[in-house]
């Protein structure tokens, strides 16, 4: 099937840095990769939508300017968290799509846990 | 607000038993309804993807069925095996809304 890697797995950073991760597909071009998050015990949830080459799509309640999303090449979107306070701390996941069909399979990555002191 | 159940929330099962749980969501506006597994430390791997009412599919020893006129999946495992051990998480778009709605997963434990 598909891979996609996410990295990094893990980071610790301090109140006020900036962290970026990065989604790469390895063996197919995503048309759309979709960032997610996900609380202890919750179900994940759609931050964005990003098309390569358009600006990511957000969903409510999700600040654009503190999340921004780039998706400049068929198989590599970056997500970075601005100015990362301790209520950022959660696990961040990305996956991709390799067409516009909704039925289509998202392939994920291994998500990357984010801890900010 | 669409909602997406699983349940149950988390089960052990022993090794070699057959086991089964529900991913339930409105019935109307279906559009196709996905199946992952996914393990501890890896990514969401798919299982399938279901569209047609009355649909059933299989890979090895799990299946899954879809009944969209009542809103529910069934995903099934046969003579489960540790490996089998993960949490199954259910998602559905409906064909008003362009984003995978997920479920919050069903832990299985599977004892040796």
């Amino acid at each position: 099937g598909a891979v996609v890697s996410q990295h990094p797995s893990r980071v610790i950073c301090k109140s006020g840095t900036s962290v970026k991760i990065e989604c790469r597909s390895l063996d197919f071009q995503a048309t759309t990769m979709f960032w997610y998050r996900q609380f202890p015990k919750q179900s994940l949830m759609l931050m964005a939508t990003s098309n390569e080459g358009s600006k990511a799509t957000y969903e409510q309640g999700v600040e654009k300017d503190k999340f921004l999303i780039n998706h400049a090449s068929l198989t590599l979107s970056t997500l970075t968290v601005t100015s990362a306070h301790p209520e950022d701390s959660s696990f961040y996941i990305c996956s991709a799509r390799d067409s516009g069909d909704l039925a289509e399979t998202q392939y994920f990555g291994p998500g990357t846990r984010l801890l900010v002191l | 607000i669409l909602n997406v159940e699983q349940s149950p929330q988390s089960l052990h099962v022993q090794e070699g038993d057959s086991t089964n749980f529900t991913c339930s969501f409105p019935s109307s506006n279906f559009y196709a309804l996905h199946w992952y597994r996914w393990e501890t430390a890896k990514s969401p791997e798919a299982l399938f993807v279901m569209t047609l009412n009355g649909d059933e599919k299989k890979k090895g020893r799990i299946s899954a069925t879809l009944n969209t006129k009542e809103g529910y999946s069934y995903l099934y495992i046969k003579g489960s095996q540790p490996e089998d051990s993960a949490t199954y998480l259910c998602a559905l778009y409906m064909d008003s809304n362009y984003q995978l709605i997920w479920g919050a997963g069903t832990k299985l434990i599977i004892k040796p």
